[in-house]
């Protein structure tokens, strides 16, 4: 079953500006994983955030978690026309099985407009 | 220092044929996923191995697909019989540690059938 929802499902943006992507799940969780993925390649991981943390950053990223909400936002600053993927979150279930394993979201589509 | 390698990167089969996907993790990584990819889709788990164990096959399906990751060698996912709803992209990712931990994919081999 699908745990993470990505939202919007897509998003263009000017070059320069910052895009906000937003995650939303729905049972508890060890922690969350961010990933990007370009057009015919693999998934690449950018950043991962425990449940017992509510905001981390790596470079032009910044990634918060609610776990009241159950929900998450990815936030790049100062966008790059390489920043052009789909961008999915992931989660594992605090379910103590593991089952399902790392369940990913549909993902967002970024677009950077030069 | 190589990534997750994948081959074949395309496989083209015919309804009725086998078709197997190779999977050569990180070195120092004992820990391979298996993940199916639709167009315009997240990516769906498939099955969690260590060195020839299975952990999770959860998110196999009951019939005609099997996994396999021996003490040498790489790891196989096995389609038997394929019919065109397994047309979709299989990508392979590692990690260094279990299920919680960022993972590490190769670039995929997309599988198309005819």
């Amino acid at each position: 079953s699908q745990q993470g929802e990505e939202d919007p499902q897509a998003l263009s943006i000017q070059e320069g500006e910052n895009a906000t992507m937003n995650c939303s799940y729905k049972t508890s969780i060890n922690n969350l994983q961010w990933y990007r993925q370009n057009s015919g390649r693999g998934l690449v991981h950018l950043i991962l955030i425990r449940s017992n943390e509510r905001e981390k950053h790596s470079g032009r990223l910044r990634v918060t978690l609610d776990t009241s909400k159950k929900s998450s936002s990815l936030l790049i600053t100062a966008s790059r026309a390489a920043d052009t993927a789909s961008y999915f979150c992931a989660t594992d279930p605090d379910s103590g099985g593991g089952a399902d394993g790392l369940t990913f979201g549909k993902g967002t589509h970024l677009i950077i407009q030069p | 220092n190589a990534g997750v390698m994948q081959n074949p990167r395309h496989l083209v089969r015919r309804r009725g044929q086998e078709a197997r996907l190779r999977c050569s993790p990180m070195k120092g990584h004992s820990h391979v996923y298996w993940y199916r990819q639709l167009p315009e889709e997240g990516l769906k788990f498939m099955v969690y191995l260590q060195k020839e164990n299975i952990i999770d096959e959860s998110g196999m399906p009951k019939e005609r697909f099997s996994a396999e990751f021996p003490k040498e060698g790489p790891s196989i996912l096995r389609i038997q019989q394929v019919v065109r709803g397994d047309s979709a992209a299989y990508f392979c990712a590692s990690s260094p540690k279990g299920y919680y931990e960022k993972l590490f994919f190769g670039s995929g081999t997309q599988l198309s059938v005819l």
